[in-house]
């Protein structure tokens, strides 16, 4: 089942500009992480905001939830061509597990 | 530095083969994943495993199965491949419980002909 949908599908910026990815989900979670994926490589974690936090950073990563909106939003600040990437967020319902559902991700593409 | 390997990057297999991907992570993490990645589609979970011999049904599990007998390897098992089972297989790890990383491997391309 999805659990996340991303929005926008793709973005396209200038170098030295911000990016914003959105994230909705539609049920309760426990935490919500944000995952990086090269083109044809494996995914990268890059942060995890629990449920009761609010907002998070990490280096030029800065992170949102707002657990009222079923939302969580990730800006990645004065980004640089190797920010190229698709991006995905990830939910967990907290079954136990560490069973993540991720959404279709956003297509970031960072131009020099 | 942490290592899911994943056997296979790439895997060409006929229709009806018998396909075996494998995966071993170096981390000691009970958790183990296998995903599928399809265009517009995100991943999706196939199987996962807690511990040793220990499996449970993700989201698509239908013409997949999984076997973990030794904890740092994970394989995934299909036993008659079809051409709509073409696709990017992520296998993955992590500690036990919520709130964990989750390591990816490099992924291994499927094409079944």
């Amino acid at each position: 089942s999805q659990q996340g949908e991303e929005d926008p599908q793709a973005l396209s910026i200038q170098e030295g500009e911000n990016a914003t990815m959105n994230c909705s989900y539609k049920t309760s979670i426990n935490n919500l992480q944000w995952y990086r994926q090269n083109s044809g490589r494996g995914l990268v974690h890059l942060i995890l905001i629990r449920s009761n936090e609010r907002e998070k950073h990490s280096g030029r990563l800065r992170v949102t939830l707002d657990t009222s909106k079923k939302s969580s939003s990730l800006l990645i600040t004065a980004s640089r061509a190797a920010d190229t990437a698709s991006y995905f967020c990830a939910t967990d319902a907290d079954t136990g597990f560490q069973k993540l559902v991720f959404g279709t991700g956003t297509r970031l593409l960072v131009s020099p | 530095d942490v290592k899911v390997t994943q056997s296979s990057r790439y895997l060409v297999k006929r229709t009806g083969e018998k396909v075996f991907l494998e995966c071993v992570q170096d981390m000691d993490h009970e958790n183990m994943f296998w995903y599928r990645q399809d265009p517009g589609l995100g991943l999706r979970l196939i199987y996962f495993s807690y511990d040793v011999k220990m499996k449970e049904k993700g989201d698509i599990p239908e013409g997949y199965s999984v076997s973990r007998e030794k904890k740092e390897r994970f394989s995934l098992i299909l036993e008659s491949a079809s051409t709509n089972q073409t696709s990017m297989y992520l296998c993955a790890s992590s500690l036990y419980g919520s709130g964990n990383t989750i390591y990816f491997g490099e992924g291994s391309w499927l094409t079944v002909v």
